[in-house]
């Protein structure tokens, strides 16, 4: 089945510890993003990747870092969380960057920040 | 500052009526508009899209249209199902490789 994973679904965490979470894809997309969902705020985009080792900016990156070494996996990582990063995150792929390409999300992870 | 609004937090609509959900942007450089649905605890799907090429596409009970001038789009949804109670995001392409999404409104289809 043609999908995207997150892990884990809910995270609690404390201030400072770092964390990852991973996404995963078996559809062969090459664009794949991040993002986080806040109240009243939709979805804003935290990082993207083009393709392989090949990542940039969003338009709320700061406190996130990513990584893209494989085509199908594209790890979120919080170096120092802090409680302002408690969220709702999603991930999500498609076949190419372009306009014309939908995308496909993963189930989320809930994650909060003591 | 929000370069796309979706102005109605919730709407309710009786079954079988239309439901029309709004979204205003503000660039006129936006080239690709689409439509998320999003029920809880899953993430969001995709519903339909347009080109600025275009002022309406129509995939079964879903048509969005596109007003460049107004920098407006609206999704109508006809007859509505209880099914598509769910939250709705208007998306667009930035041409930055960046996707800018809405605040979403939440559709509840009255049985």
């Amino acid at each position: 089945e043609a999908q995207v994973t997150q892990n884990p679904r809910y995270l609690i965490t404390v201030t400072g510890k770092k964390l990852t979470v991973t996404c995963s894809q078996n559809m062969n997309h090459e664009y794949m993003s991040w993002y986080r969902q806040d109240p009243g705020l939709g979805l804003r985009q935290i990082y993207y990747s083009m393709n392989v080792e090949v990542t940039d900016k969003g338009d709320v990156p700061e406190g996130y870092k990513v990584s893209r070494k494989e085509k199908r996996n594209f790890p979120l990582i919080l170096e120092s969380p802090s409680p302002n990063q408690t969220s709702l995150y999603f991930c999500a792929s498609s076949l190419k960057w372009g306009s014309y390409n939908e995308q496909f999300f993963g189930p989320g992870t809930r994650l909060t920040v003591l | 500052d929000q370069q796309v609004k979706q102005n109605s937090p919730s709407l309710s609509v009786q079954e079988g009526r239309i439901s029309i959900l709004n979204c205003d942007y503000t660039n006129s450089m936006f080239d690709y508009f689409l439509w998320y649905k999003k029920y809880p605890a899953e993430g969001p799907t995709f519903l339909i899209s347009i080109s600025s090429i275009k002022d309406k596409n129509e995939d079964g009970r879903f048509t969005v249209f596109l007003n460049k001038s107004a920098k407006h789009l609206s999704l109508h949804i006809v007859p509505s199902q209880p099914g598509d109670s769910a939250v709705y995001f208007c998306a667009v392409s930035s041409g930055t490789y960046k996707y800018i999404f809405g605040t979403g409104t939440r559709l509840k289809v009255l049985a």
